[in-house]
C-alpha cells in the first residue's frame, strides 16, 4: 500500500522568502511523485512530477522538488515565494504502471504568504 | 498543456433531484477518467475510475447506484448524482489520464443540494 504525509497542514512564509513544504512517502514499488496546486475553489494544477529519472525535478513558476529515496521524501521549494504562490499544495505519490494509476493523495498544505 | 474541462462549475439543486456533471478532455484522448470528492479544508478523495467503453470500478463505501458514471466515449465522461441529499453537497472533481499516465484535472464542480 501506498502513503503519503505532508508534515505541514500550514506554512505562512514572507513574500520574497525561501518556501519549503515538506512531504514523506510510502510505497512499496517504484513510486511517481507529484505535486499538484489548487487555489480557491479550483480544480488542481501538476507543478511538477518524478517518474524515476532525474531526482531533482524542476516544474513551473519556479518550484522544484528533490527525490531522496533513503529518507523517503519529497520537499517542495521554491528560492523565493510570490503573493500568487498563496495556495493549497498536495503531495501526490503513484504506483505507476503502464496504465493509468490511482493517485494517493497527502492531506494538503496551505501555504500563506504575507508582504 | 492537456486541458481538463468540467461543467457545470456550481450546481444548485433540490434535494430528491438528479444532477449530471460533465468531464471532457480537450486535446487528448483519455483512456481512464476518475471522479473525485472533496470536502472543505480536505484532501481529495477518489470514488471511482472509469476506462472507456466499460464500467467504472467504485471505491470501497461509494454507491455505485447513487453516483452513476458514463464514460462513453475516449475524450467523455459523466457522474450523475441521482435522488441528492444535503448530504452529498460536496466538490466534486474529475481527472483524466492518456498514454503518458498523468492525471489532468478539471476545475471541478460545486454541488449544494437544499
Amino acid at each position: 500500500a501506498q502513503s503519503v504525509t505532508q508534515l505541514d497542514s500550514h506554512v505562512s512564509v514572507s513574500e520574497g522568502t525561501p518556501v519549503l513544504l515538506r512531504c514523506n512517502y510510502s510505497s512499496s514499488y517504484s513510486p511517481s511523485l507529484f505535486w499538484y496546486v489548487q487555489h480557491p475553489n479550483k480544480g488542481l494544477q501538476l507543478l511538477l512530477k518524478y517518474t524515476s529519472a532525474a531526482t531533482l525535478v524542476k516544474g513551473i513558476n519556479g518550484f522544484e522538488a528533490e527525490f531522496k529515496k533513503s529518507e523517503t521524501s519529497f520537499h517542495l521549494t521554491k528560492p523565493s515565494a510570490h503573493m500568487s504562490d498563496a495556495a493549497e499544495y498536495f503531495c501526490v505519490v503513484s504506483e505507476a504502471s503502464g496504465t493509468a494509476s490511482k493517485l494517493t493523495f497527502g492531506t494538503g498544505t496551505r501555504l500563506q504568504v504575507t508582504l | 498543456g492537456a486541458v481538463v474541462s468540467q461543467h457545470p462549475s456550481r450546481v444548485i439543486c433540490k434535494s430528491g433531484t438528479s444532477v449530471k456533471i460533465e468531464c471532457r478532455s480537450l486535446d487528448f484522448q483519455a483512456t481512464t477518467m476518475f471522479w473525485y470528492r472533496q470536502f472543505p479544508k480536505q484532501s481529495l478523495m477518489l470514488m471511482a475510475t472509469s476506462n472507456e467503453g466499460s464500467k467504472a470500478t467504485y471505491e470501497q463505501g461509494v454507491e455505485k447506484d447513487k453516483f452513476l458514471i458514463n464514460h462513453a466515449s475516449l475524450t467523455l465522461s459523466t457522474l450523475t448524482v441521482t435522488s441528492a441529499h444535503p448530504e452529498d453537497s460536496s466538490f466534486y472533481i474529475c481527472s483524466a489520464s492518456g498514454r503518458q499516465n498523468i492525471q489532468y484535472f478539471g476545475a471541478g464542480t460545486r454541488l449544494s443540494v437544499l
